[in-house]
């Protein structure tokens, strides 16, 4: 199993434009999120998914959208870029329990300029 | 509502000697908890979760923490430090509902030779 794989690795972008963060996971799980992890602070979480063709918000949504097709994909859209949207944004999945692990990716570094 | 208050942000010790960070809660009722670290540029792994069973927690690398209903606190320890284990930590409680897992800020460990 590969796990959870994201791409890119690092990106910087212009203020106002657009890209897709992408996420793919191998482990059938149900459960995936989106989070933002910005200098010396906890993740915060962005948008949430419980399966396929479902997904809400975090607690810090405004400025993305996503989509869940799939059970294996969830990308994670910056329509307008900002460079308050500078940060590491990780991908992560469980497979359904509160109590199962979380498993993660190696993350995205995002650069507004 | 949860929370989590991770004491230290930098823990600094000499290799070979104990290891301890600092972890209050705060919830409305039992909690799950759980430790995760984050080695420079890299993903999140799981350390170790406590979920209601036996008070003291092991975990990978030589980890363990304990919970303590009535200090309302989940400290991680290990007996002796190695240089690998220079890493961020973060305490992580869930939240209200199934989806949400509440960060602390994160304690950076700073392993001197």
């Amino acid at each position: 199993n590969a796990g959870v794989t994201q791409t890119p690795k690092f990106r910087i972008l212009k203020i106002g434009q657009s890209m897709t963060l992408q996420c793919t996971q191998d482990m059938n799980h149900n459960y995936m999120y989106w989070y933002r992890q910005d200098p010396g602070m906890g993740l915060k979480l962005i948008y949430y998914s419980v399966g396929a063709g479902i997904t809400d918000k975090g607690e810090v949504p405004n400025g993305y959208n996503v989509s869940r097709s799939t059970t294996e994909d969830f990308p994670l859209r910056l329509e307008l870029a900002a460079p308050s949207q500078t940060s590491v944004y990780f991908c992560a999945s469980r497979r359904g329990s509160s109590t199962d692990t979380q498993y993660f990716g190696p993350g995205t570094r995002l650069t507004v300029l | 509502a949860q929370s989590v208050t991770q004491l230290d942000s930098h823990v600094s010790v000499s290799e070979g000697t104990p290891v301890l960070l600092r972890c209050n809660y705060s919830s409305s009722y039992s909690p799950s908890l759980f430790w995760y670290v984050q080695h420079p540029n890299k993903g999140l792994q799981l350390l170790l979760k406590y979920t209601s069973a036996a008070t003291l927690v092991k975990g990978i690398n030589g980890f363990e923490a304990e919970f303590k209903k009535s200090e309302t606190s989940f400290h991680l320890t290990k007996p002796s430090a190695h240089m690998s284990d220079a890493a961020e930590y973060f305490c992580v409680v869930r939240g209200d509902s199934n989806y949400q897992l509440i960060w602390g800020a994160g304690t950076k460990l700073i392993i001197k030779p």
